[in-house]
């Protein structure tokens, strides 16, 4: 049972463009969120992260949004840049406990 | 880099033998965190431990085990391995217990395990 679900594989957007990742939840007691990114050969990094008492949190190019009600969160990044290209994860936990993760989107910012 | 170090880098061993990972943690954090990744799966948590004890269990096996040692470094003991534990591993660390909004986990660059 995933409970973390990031439907989109993949996703290629064009360099200044905004890359917008998606992550859907379905455990209504997640109350923390973050996104890593992840290159290859090398651990997860840790990118941003939200509470359940917010529904924005902005860090420079990147900005995630919550939206309860959907049980949906979105990162954005704005403006992509090539070095972006990397996979991110979703995650999430209640109360403190484990993460719980998604299986990851491969973004592509071409040139 | 992340100041979590894991060793061995590539381990390749045949079905039914025991390997051991190791992971050491950033300087200060006392929590550790295992985690599965197998191909087209995402990070499947396995166990963590703080402090020397064991703190939360996720999706791991029978025949996999862990611990904590006084200096915190941490190791990930397989067993009896089989050809569906081939997997990259990865250990993190945080300073805290709990997973909380300014508690975040750093990740080592992972060991890729093998099973022939």
């Amino acid at each position: 049972d995933q409970q973390v679900k990031q439907n989109s594989p993949s996703l290629s957007v064009q360099e200044g463009r905004i890359s917008i990742l998606n992550c859907d939840y379905t455990n209504s007691m997640f109350d923390y969120f973050l996104w890593y990114k992840k290159y290859p050969a090398e651990g997860p990094t840790f990118l941003i992260s939200i509470s359940s008492i917010k529904d924005k949190n902005e860090d420079g190019r990147f900005t995630v949004f919550l939206n309860k009600s959907a049980k949906h969160l979105s990162l954005h990044i704005v403006p992509s840049q090539p070095g972006d290209s990397a996979v991110y994860f979703c995650a999430a936990s209640a109360d403190g406990r484990k993460l719980i993760w998604g299986l990851g989107t491969s973004l592509a910012v071409n040139p | 880099d992340s100041g979590v170090t894991q060793t061995p880098k590539h381990l390749i061993t045949a079905t039914g033998q025991r390997v051991t990972l190791r992971c050491s943690p950033r300087s200060g954090d006392l929590s550790v965190y295992w985690y599965q990744q197998s191909l087209d799966q995402g990070l499947q948590f396995l166990i963590q431990y703080y402090n020397g004890e064991e703190r939360a269990k996720g999706n791991i096996l029978e025949r996999f085990s862990a611990q904590q040692f006084p200096d915190l470094h941490s190791e990930l003991n397989l067993s009896s391995l089989e050809l569906g534990d081939s997997a990259l591993y990865f250990c993190a660390s945080s300073p805290r217990r709990t997973v909380g909004f300014s508690d975040t986990q750093y990740f080592g660059p992972g060991t890729r395990l093998t099973v022939l």
